[in-house]
């Protein structure tokens, strides 16, 4: 199965500023997706990351909020833009194919203050 | 609308029992499930799967039973080990229903298990 590195693993920045998480994958894969998970809450599914296309956003997230690129089969970015405290979050890419599980990065701790 | 639920926040069982993680869903679209579980600060570790045409899967001690009449599904680990003690998230896809459904997961609010020594 992929293996995936993401980062930064943390970062505490100021409301109004934009962060940008990074994704890489050790192998080419078709789907890649970004997830959030609030403060004891679930995973929740933000958009598919497409290849040389734009993002599928699902309902309640926009493209001016979380802007993603996917340039090629290995690597996707997400950035959270113009941030508020109700964004800090912990946010996860995925990636792979399914009959292996999907494979998780780390994660990205953000706090906003 | 809450479309996966694990009912149980949290569960604990001595080391060397049976533990029995529950989930339930509603989206009647869904036929793949998987089970993920998660210690802190890491991402979700891929533990086990099932399809729909299945209503079994067992790889070493996690065996997953699927109950589709019931919507229901159960993570069995046997023996459990303290190294067990995580966030278990059940998951499901869309697998069959293609476009933008195609590959996205919806998951559980997560069961806390600990494994007594």
């Amino acid at each position: 199965s992929a293996v995936i590195s993401q980062k930064p693993s943390r970062d505490i920045c100021q409301r109004g500023t934009s962060l940008t998480i990074q994704c890489q994958v050790d192998s080419q894969v078709t789907m890649m997706f970004w997830y959030r998970q609030q403060p004891g809450q679930s995973l929740t599914l933000i958009a598919t990351a497409n290849q040389g296309s734009e993002a599928t956003y699902e309902s309640g997230f926009v493209i001016d909020k979380f802007p993603i690129s996917r340039p090629n089969l290995t690597f996707s970015t997400l950035t959270v833009s113009n941030m508020s405290p109700e964004d800090s979050s912990i946010y996860l890419c995925s990636g792979g194919t399914a009959s292996y599980g999907y494979t998780f990065g780390s994660g990205t701790r953000l706090t906003v203050v | 609308d809450q479309q996966v639920k694990q009912n149980s926040p949290s569960l604990s069982v001595q080391e060397g029992r049976i533990s029995i993680l529950n989930c339930d869903y509603t989206n009647s679209m869904f036929d793949y499930f998987l089970w993920y579980k998660k210690y802190p600060a890491e991402g979700p570790t891929f533990l086990i799967s099932i399809s729909s045409i299945k209503d079994k899967n067992e790889d070493g001690r996690f065996t997953v039973f699927l109950n589709k009449s019931a919507k229901h599904l159960s993570l069995h680990i046997v023996p459990s080990q303290p190294g067990d003690s995580a966030v278990y998230f059940c998951a499901a896809s869309a697998w069959g229903a293609g476009g933008t459904s195609y590959g996205k997961l919806t998951f559980g609010q997560g069961t806390i298990l600990t494994v007594h020594p």
